[in-house]
């Protein structure tokens, strides 16, 4: 029962050095979502997808891309990572169903920029 | 906007005691879900419990309940028979119902670190 993955789990960046996140469900979940978790704060959504090859902004997009070119899969890049973007990255999955919309995490990345 | 509030950064509790976490949230809407997530030293996010506006009856699983207060816009979390395993930072989290725009996003509070003492 994998659920959702994230890879990889730590990671350490240069200022200026592009990275890219992967996250994977095997639930067939048509929803999936990037948070960031900085200390004393609750999850920011950075991007999300409602289906694969659509994508959306959240709350905090700048300074990250995301792509959804299969339905199990979700990427978050960071084209030039800065310092502020030192943080714990989640993501997440869930069905269409309303009824059922309970979001399913990863372990999560930590990132640090340097 | 729709803002969580948690309002204990820290709790502690003796082991098989019984604990409330405090959540706080604030809308103008009316069809809405409310949830307790768990986040363990882990840290995956692990649903606790989860409770839809509309229905009155407050939900339960097994040592885990709430107390939604409409009306005062409140949801706490009971956890009775507080055991080891419990202790982790727990966060409430809102989402708009299946009629709002953003209804994708769920809204996040800062979070509660529970200590549970043997």
């Amino acid at each position: 029962n994998a659920g959702v993955t994230q890879t990889p789990k730590f990671r350490v960046l240069k200022t200026g050095q592009s990275m890219t996140l992967l996250c994977a469900q095997d639930m067939n979940h048509e929803y999936m979502y990037w948070y960031r978790q900085d200390p004393g704060m609750g999850l920011r959504l950075i991007h999300y997808s409602v289906g694969e090859g659509t994508t959306a902004k959240g709350e905090v997009p700048d300074g990250y891309n995301v792509s959804r070119l299969k339905k199990q899969n979700f990427l978050l890049g960071l084209e030039s990572a800065a310092p502020s973007q030192t943080s714990v990255y989640f993501c997440a999955s869930s069905w269409v169903g309303q009824a059922k919309n309970i979001q399913y995490f990863g372990a999560g990345t930590r990132l640090s920029v340097l | 906007a729709q803002t969580v509030t948690q309002s204990q950064p820290e709790m502690s509790v003796q082991e098989a005691e019984t604990v409330t976490l405090s959540c706080t949230y604030d809308t103008s809407e009316s069809d809405y879900y409310l949830f307790w997530y768990k986040q363990p030293p882990s840290r995956q996010m692990i649903l606790v419990i989860r409770q839809e506006a509309y229905k009155q009856q407050n939900a339960t699983e097994n040592r885990f309940s709430v107390n939604f207060q409409k009306a005062a816009k409140s949801f706490s979390l009971k956890i009775s028979d507080s055991q080891l395993g419990d202790a982790a930072m727990y966060f409430c989290a809102y989402r708009s119902g299946p009629l709002m725009d953003s209804n994708y996003q769920l809204i996040w509070g800062a979070g509660t670190k529970l200590i549970i003492k043997p």
